[in-house]
């Protein structure tokens, strides 16, 4: 069985910082990981996913995510927030098959 | 129409009332999902549909129905829900019912039963 924990329910940031969110796996077997965006009335927006090959992954909008196998952890990143990035965040992982198992999501409120 | 849509956005409905929610996709994706999205819980899998053929219930109520009449719908009938049943209902779709493949979601069904 996997599960993904998301370590931070909300996250407020000032326009133009940097932000950090964090999610931590646990999986016996080789997993995929997924960060996905969720912007207000709307469905979830892939941002960036990880399958294999560079642990350093980019996605979209300027975020970008790194995998770290030994920590069992895929966090989230972006160098400088717009206000447009206020949203919900969330980690989802596969492993054995197609299946995402999601976690709670982090809620960023980016302040001017 | 471009992407996933769902129909209706919000709905508000009594316990005994039967209802519909609306899933179509314009992606040609041979795969389809109903997710249930509570406050503050992880999005819940529902339903899983490939080529047209369920293959997944994960152990939902059978007061939701789901019907999937070609690649590109999926409904979720309700009948005699519950209060904790109120809830974003999301419907997402995929190339296919592989590893790794990225899902597309609609905006989803806002439900509110009373």
């Amino acid at each position: 069985a996997q599960s993904v924990t998301q370590l931070d329910s909300q996250v407020p940031v000032f326009e133009e910082a940097p932000v950090e969110l964090r999610c931590n796996y646990s999986s016996s077997v080789s997993v995929y990981l997924f960060w996905y965006v969720q912007y207000p009335n709307q469905g979830l927006q892939l941002l960036l996913k990880y399958l294999s090959g560079s642990t350093l992954v980019k996605g979209i909008n300027g975020f970008e995510a790194e995998f770290n196998k030994s920590q069992t952890s895929f966090h989230l990143r972006k160098p400088s927030v717009h206000i447009s990035d206020t949203a919900e965040y969330f980690c989802a992982v596969s492993s054995n098959d197609y299946k995402l198992s999601f976690g709670a999501g982090t809620t960023v409120t980016v302040r001017a | 129409e471009t992407g996933v849509t769902q129909t209706p956005r919000h709905l508000v409905m009594g316990m005994t009332n039967k209802k519909s929610l609306k899933c179509e996709q314009h992606l040609g994706h041979n795969a389809m999902y109903w997710y249930k999205q509570s406050a503050k819980k992880p999005l819940e899998l529902m339903f899983v549909y490939s080529l047209e053929e369920r293959v997944e219930n994960n152990s939902v109520p059978s007061r939701f129905s789901p019907e999937c009449p070609n690649s590109s719908h999926l409904f979720l009938h309700l009948h005699t829900l519950q209060p904790e049943d109120s809830a974003l209902y999301l419907c997402a779709s995929s190339q296919s019912q592989g590893r790794g493949e990225t899902q597309y979601f609609g905006p989803g069904t806002r439900l509110l039963v009373l």
